[in-house]
């Protein structure tokens, strides 16, 4: 079935640093979602992404889908302690807004 | 502060114990999920209710059984677990089950199963 991957799995950063990751697939996707689930807390959505090429901004956060909407990156400018947390990709797969994820960045950030 | 709650927070049961799950959502959405989330493994789609009705079983093992008896409420009903079940379990909702709609995550119920 479709799959995201997400690689690395855990990623330190200096407070201040920028920060990015990916989100890659084989196949052609319909859309992505990224969520954000802080430590010990539960998935919260941020994003979502549907056409090619599509570039949205959160305040720091800066999200893209790639012009193959076969990847999609999150860039994060000058990290804060605030950023730490899981970021996970998703896209739609199937009926039912069956959403598949990846497994997951863990951020850390030294202060 | 999502608009969806589940009880109980945290959940240790015997492999013989019978226990239920509970999520309820004040968003007035359609369609409600259950999910499992292990540790170093992507987040599991376990089941899908749309209007009350289960629209998706991801090959979920029968002693996870889920009821959702109006489009408020779900329960995930457990009988019989393994300990490799212990895992967080997420309930979510959406507006409805078409694509592209955000889903919106509970606390979760933390269970362990001795």
């Amino acid at each position: 079935g479709q799959q995201v991957m997400q690689i690395p799995q855990y990623q330190h950063v200096q407070e201040g640093e920028d920060f990015t990751t990916y989100c890659n697939s084989s196949t052609t996707l319909s859309n992505i979602q990224w969520y954000k689930q802080r430590p010990g807390g539960h998935p919260v959505f941020l994003i979502q992404l549907v056409k090619s090429g599509e570039v949205k901004k959160q305040k720091r956060l800066t999200f893209q889908f790639g012009e193959a909407k076969k990847n999609s990156s999150l860039h994060i400018t000058a990290t804060q302690t605030t950023d730490v947390g899981t970021y996970f990709c998703a896209t739609n797969t199937g009926a039912n807004s069956k959403l598949t994820f990846g497994k997951g960045i863990t951020l850390s950030v030294r202060p | 502060e999502t608009g969806v709650t589940q009880t109980p927070r945290h959940l240790v049961m015997g492999m013989t114990n019978k226990k239920s799950l509970k999520c309820e959502q004040h968003l007035g959405h359609n369609a409600m999920y259950w999910y499992k989330q292990s540790a170093k493994k992507p987040l599991e789609l376990m089941f899908v209710y749309s209007l009350e009705e289960r629209v998706e079983n991801n090959s979920v093992p029968s002693r996870f059984s889920p009821e959702c008896p109006n489009s408020s409420h779900l329960f995930l009903h457990l009988h019989t677990l393994q300990p490799e079940d212990s895992a967080l379990y997420l309930c979510a909702s959406s507006r409805d089950v078409s694509s592209y709609n955000e889903q919106f995550f509970g606390p979760g119920t933390r269970l362990t199963v001795l």
